[in-house]
């Protein structure tokens, strides 16, 4: 199956500083990707739809001026988690699918755990 | 988009085999039924996907009535390490489809 790289795995930071997580498409393009975070014992949130050469979309109550997202190229989506505190903490977890060979599942990365100290 | 309801927990021992069955009431036409698993701190795993009648792969299978309003995920002859969180997804398989999560249901294989 196609392969979504997230870097990196896990990220220790102070409070206030900004963190940025990574995004890769290893082996398609993705027009789209979407950015999730899960809490401990609970499902994947979705925070926001990140569009290739546009802004992304953001859900209902995701700060957008807190959690940065770029979407600069085919292969590529970022995160950033700008003055970070300890309530940000989490786990976050991209995905893309293979629109442009038809394939309708969604393939995630491996995550990134946010600790913020 | 179309709800789904599964069970929250399920036990089961290896080498049983595991039927999990997902509610989707409300699934249109175009909508495609996708299973995925979740281990501990790694982010979801594609495992199948049908759209009606039975799907097999190398891991599992998945079994659709014919008025797809629910789906069964089953994992032949489970061992200790298929422990994790399985979800069913639905939607299209158009561009526009954002993948959204239910609660999913945690899989605990005992010894």
């Amino acid at each position: 199956g196609a392969v979504v790289s997230q870097h990196p795995s896990w990220v220790i930071c102070k409070s206030g500083t900004s963190v940025k997580i990574e995004c890769r498409s290893l082996d398609f393009q993705a027009t789209t990707m979407f950015w999730y975070r899960q809490f401990p014992k609970q499902s994947l949130m979705l925070m926001a739809t990140s569009n290739e050469g546009s802004k992304a979309t953001y859900e209902q109550g995701v700060e957008k001026d807190k959690f940065l997202i770029n979407h600069a190229s085919l292969t590529l989506s970022t995160l950033t988690v700008t003055s970070a505190h300890p309530e940000d903490s989490s786990f976050y977890i991209c995905s893309a699918r293979d629109q442009d060979r038809g394939r309708t599942e969604a393939f995630f990365g491996q995550g990134t755990r946010l600790t913020v100290v | 988009l179309a709800k789904t309801t599964q069970p929250i927990s399920m036990d089961s021992y290896e080498g049983q085999e595991v039927n999990i069955t997902c509610s989707h009431n409300n699934i249109a036409t175009n909508d495609y039924i996708t299973w995925y698993q979740q281990f501990p701190s790694q982010g979801p795993r594609f495992i199948i996907q049908g759209y009606k009648t039975k799907v097999t792969n190398e891991v599992a299978s998945l079994f659709i009535p014919a008025d797809r309003k629910s789906s069964t995920l089953s994992l032949p002859r489970v061992s200790l390490s298929d422990t994790a969180v399985y979800y069913c997804l639905v939607g299209p398989s158009g561009g526009s489809y954002i993948p959204t999560f239910g609660r999913g249901t945690s899989l605990i294989v005992h010894p």
